[in-house]
């Protein structure tokens, strides 16, 4: 059974200050892994797809990065516009296999 | 703007009340998804189309039907609403189920079963 795991729950930030966010997933076969941002009371909202290991994507303050076993989204000088819910998902290879979800990291970034 | 959008936003319903839930998508998109996501967790795939053919979960409950009379509009039916089903309900659209395609997400139903 395809699983993801992603650490921490919560993490607040003060503006400026980097970090990063951590997917652990298992799975038969990766086809793809996913970063969603979901705001409060809104549906998510895509960031990246990564396919295989040592991809990496960037779009303004976020970089995705991938391994084998577990993906990093890492924000520079974040700004509390960046605060929201980011979820990441995986999906395995094989004919109709859906996306498996972990269930978040709430980032808040203080002013 | 191409988008999907749900209704209604909130919807309150008692307990054993059937409620209708609806998507509709100005992408041309040909799979559209239902999920359920609980208060702070992972986003639950219930059920899917691809074109007119229904997918649904091993473990999507009875209860949830799901209809899509054409390309644009699904619909999500709870017979017999319970407790347990009070989360925000998630219309999802992918051009094809490849598994390499991008979800888009309208805004979500937040559904209250009291």
């Amino acid at each position: 059974e395809d699983q993801v795991t992603q650490s921490p729950e919560a993490l607040r930030l003060q503006e400026g200050e980097s970090s990063s966010l951590n997917c652990s997933y298992t799975v038969s076969g990766l086809r793809g892994l996913f970063w969603y941002r979901q705001d409060p009371g809104k549906g998510p909202e895509f960031l990246f797809t990564l396919y295989s290991a040592g991809e990496e994507k960037e779009k303004e303050r976020l970089k995705a990065t991938l391994t084998k076993k577990e993906s990093f989204l890492h924000i520079t000088a974040p700004k509390p516009e960046d605060s929201a819910t980011y979820l990441c998902a995986v999906q395995a290879r094989g004919s109709a296999r859906q996306l498996t979800f972990g269930s978040g990291t709430q980032l808040t970034v203080l002013p | 703007d191409a988008m999907v959008i749900q209704n209604p936003r909130y919807q309150v319903t008692q307990f054993g009340k059937p409620v209708t839930l609806s998507c509709s998508q100005t992408l041309n998109h040909n799979v559209m998804y239902w999920y359920q996501q609980k208060s702070s967790q992972a986003p639950k795939l219930l059920f899917h189309y691809y074109d007119k053919d229904f997918n649904n979960e091993a473990d999507t409950p009875d209860n949830f039907q799901s209809r899509r009379p054409n390309t644009s509009f699904c619909f999500l039916d709870i017979r017999s609403p319970g407790l347990g089903d009070t989360a925000m309900y998630l219309c999802a659209t992918s051009r094809v189920r490849s598994g390499d395609e991008k979800l888009f997400f309208g805004s979500g139903t937040q559904l209250s079963v009291l």
